[in-house]
């Protein structure tokens, strides 16, 4: 089944650094851009960032650019998120989740999400 | 940097339709976005591009978008509808959610 597995998450400093890794499986990874989102404990939705279907473009918020790196690796279906200078505004849930397609059109919507690891700053 | 509001929350007798909006400044020239999250869980997509449902959703959820508001629309709402709603758009390739709208049944 169609299914996206997140890892990496853990407790860091504040000015530390993480790196989050998301397996795909069950479908055709190389077909979709991916996303990472994440909830601070309470709160609602923030976007962080994109990456297209071949990596060839990537979009941050404007809340983590020059601190997050999205990245992708289409031979074995994952996709990371390289954190650096870590804030406490940085708790959150952090879900790896795929574009419907490849990049990022502004028709789609974001059709699966796993289940998400945790981030703590403190 | 674009915004899009949401009612913080929104109450509903089962069985009646529930109705929540989204603002955003000539919100009808993006396409917008809804996605369910109940207490625990994930988000589900239930609504991409104004108003299409993906599969498995069911046709008592409904979309519109038109001026400066998007609306979804639940039908025959049910207890098993709570959770939280939120609206999502795209602008210059950036995505912005809105703040969410905790959907009681009661």
């Amino acid at each position: 089944q169609v299914q996206l597995v997140e890892s990496g998450g853990g407790v860091v400093q504040p000015g530390g650094s993480l790196r989050l890794s998301c397996a795909a499986s069950g479908f055709n990874f190389n077909g979709h851009g991916m996303h990472w989102v994440r909830q601070a404990p309470g709160k609602g939705l923030e976007w962080v960032a994109l990456i297209w279907y071949d990596g060839s473009y990537k979009y941050t918020a404007d809340s983590v650019t020059g601190r997050f790196t999205i990245s992708r690796d289409n031979s074995k279906n994952t996709v990371s998120l390289q954190m650096t200078s870590l804030r406490v505004e940085d708790t959150a849930v952090y879900y790896c989740v795929r574009d419907e397609d490849g990049s990022g059109s502004p028709t789609n919507g974001m059709d699966v999400w796993g289940q998400g690891t945790t981030v703590t700053v403190s | 940097s674009y915004e899009l509001t949401q009612p913080s929350s929104v109450s509903v007798s089962p069985g009646q339709t529930a109705t929540i909006t989204c603002s955003g400044d000539k919100l009808e020239d993006k396409y917008v976005c809804w996605y369910q999250q109940r207490p625990g869980q994930s988000p589900l997509l239930v609504i991409s591009e104004d108003s299409k449902r993906p599969s498995g959703i069911p046709e008592r959820f409904s979309g519109s978008n038109s001026g400066n508001t998007a609306t979804l629309t639940i039908r025959e709402t049910q207890a098993v509808d709570e959770g939280d709603y939120y609206c999502q758009a795209r602008d210059r390739k950036k995505v912005i959610f809105g703040g969410g709208t905790k959907l009681t049944v009661l």
